[in-house]
Formats: structure tokens, C-alpha cells, sequence
């Protein structure tokens, strides 16, 4: 499976708009991007996905780059509710499943 | 149209006993994936199922751990003579077969092995 690199954490303010980034340079023409979110203590749960152009949804906007190789994750305006690990995923849509590989994430930490 | 269900949310057992985390998809979905997560660790891929048929079971550890999804009832993972290591939070996701790429979580079996 192709690989994410994600910074360890990030903070924000509540209020302001958060960009959380992700390197994909191996990204085959293929990968969807997709991103989960964790909150403490509870499942994953799911974000935003795209293919090549960029995605808009009630929870975040994605921005693809051109070249794939990088995305970004948009939160217009952060709360306390979206502080949790947020994770950048690859996946191949198959007929065999869709199993996800989670890295290790960024986690995002919203201070008043 | 409840989410993903989970149960028990906590299971404590002594090494040697049986585990059974049972998952109760969202309805309409039939496709059910199972994920661990170790503590401070990433969620790791364990299995997939079908109704009545594992599709994918390559995370799957190869002794001691088993999964059915039948056709009537929950999913089930079961960890057979439970050892310490397997103390972790034990997630179960559901798909629809029209929309295989989004993964629907439940809240988690927290497994402790004392």
C-alpha cells in the first residue's frame, strides 16, 4: 500500500480555520484519499474522501493537489469537539474489500 | 437508523479464558471489518466478512483468534485462551454494498487480560 506522512500534532484556536497536511509522493493513479478522524476514547469515524478534484462536505473541505501528491484537510472553524487524531489514509476501492491502513496521524489540539 | 453497534463495550478476563466481542452492523450493511488498536498504537486491520463468508482474514492472528458473520445475528470475534497482550480496543466497522468505500465505526470492545 501506498504511504502517508503526516506531522505528529498540530494546534489551533477555536474559531480559526485548521489545514492539516498529508504527503502521499507514492500515490498510484488509483488511491482515493480518505480521512478518518478518532476522538478520545471512541471509534473512527469517517471525514472526507477524493479522487482528483477538490471536496467539499458539512465536516471539512479537501484540497488535492495537482500532482496528488499531497492533500490537505480543511476544518473552516475549529472546536473543541474536532480536537482528536486525524488520519490520512490511501485505499484502493477493490471488490475484495476495502481494508483501511492507518498510520499513526495527526493529532490536532484546540485551545480556546 | 442507529450506528454501529458494539458489545460489551468492556471485557475484563484472566489469561486462559475465552473473549467474545460481538458487532451489530448498521442495517442494510453487509460488509463488516474488524480493527485492533494496541495501546498507543494505530488501528490495525484484522478481517473482513460477508454475511456467512470471510472475504479477507489476513490480519488475523493465526492461532486463537476466529471471526463469523452469520446470517442472522451479529458479528463475533472470538479470542480463544486470551493472553496479555491481547489487552485492546477491538473495533468493528460496517459498509452498504453501494458505497464499499466509506467505513462506519463503532465505539470499540475495550479488552483488558489481567
Amino acid at each position: 500500500d501506498a504511504k502517508t506522512t503526516q506531522p505528529n500534532s498540530m494546534e489551533s484556536n477555536e474559531e480559526e480555520p485548521v489545514h492539516l497536511p498529508c504527503n502521499h509522493s507514492t500515490i498510484s493513479g488509483t488511491d482515493y484519499i480518505h480521512w478518518y478522524r478518532q476522538l478520545p476514547s471512541q471509534g473512527p469515524e469517517y471525514v472526507i474522501h477524493g479522487l482528483t478534484s477538490n471536496v467539499n462536505n458539512r465536516m471539512a473541505s479537501l484540497a488535492i493537489a495537482e500532482d496528488r501528491k499531497s492533500s490537505t484537510l480543511i476544518l473552516h472553524r475549529a472546536t473543541l469537539r474536532d480536537a482528536a487524531v486525524y488520519y490520512c489514509i490511501l485505499l484502493i476501492l477493490t471488490g475484495g474489500g476495502n481494508k483501511l491502513t492507518f498510520g499513526t496521524g495527526t493529532q490536532l489540539k484546540v485551545e480556546l | 437508523n442507529a450506528g454501529v453497534m458494539q458489545n460489551p463495550r468492556h471485557l475484563v478476563r484472566r489469561r486462559g479464558q475465552e473473549a467474545r466481542l460481538r458487532c451489530s452492523p448498521m442495517k442494510g450493511h453487509s460488509h463488516v471489518y474488524w480493527y485492533r488498536q494496541l495501546p498507543e498504537e494505530g488501528l490495525k486491520f484484522m478481517v473482513y466478512l460477508q454475511k456467512e463468508n470471510i472475504i479477507d482474514e489476513s490480519g488475523m492472528p493465526k492461532e486463537r483468534f476466529s471471526a463469523e458473520f452469520p446470517k442472522e445475528g451479529p458479528s463475533i470475534l472470538r479470542i480463544q485462551q486470551v493472553v496479555r497482550g491481547d489487552s485492546a480496543a477491538y473495533f468493528c466497522a460496517s459498509s452498504p454494498p453501494e458505497q464499499q468505500e466509506t467505513q462506519y465505526f463503532g465505539p470499540g470492545t475495550r479488552l483488558l487480560v489481567l
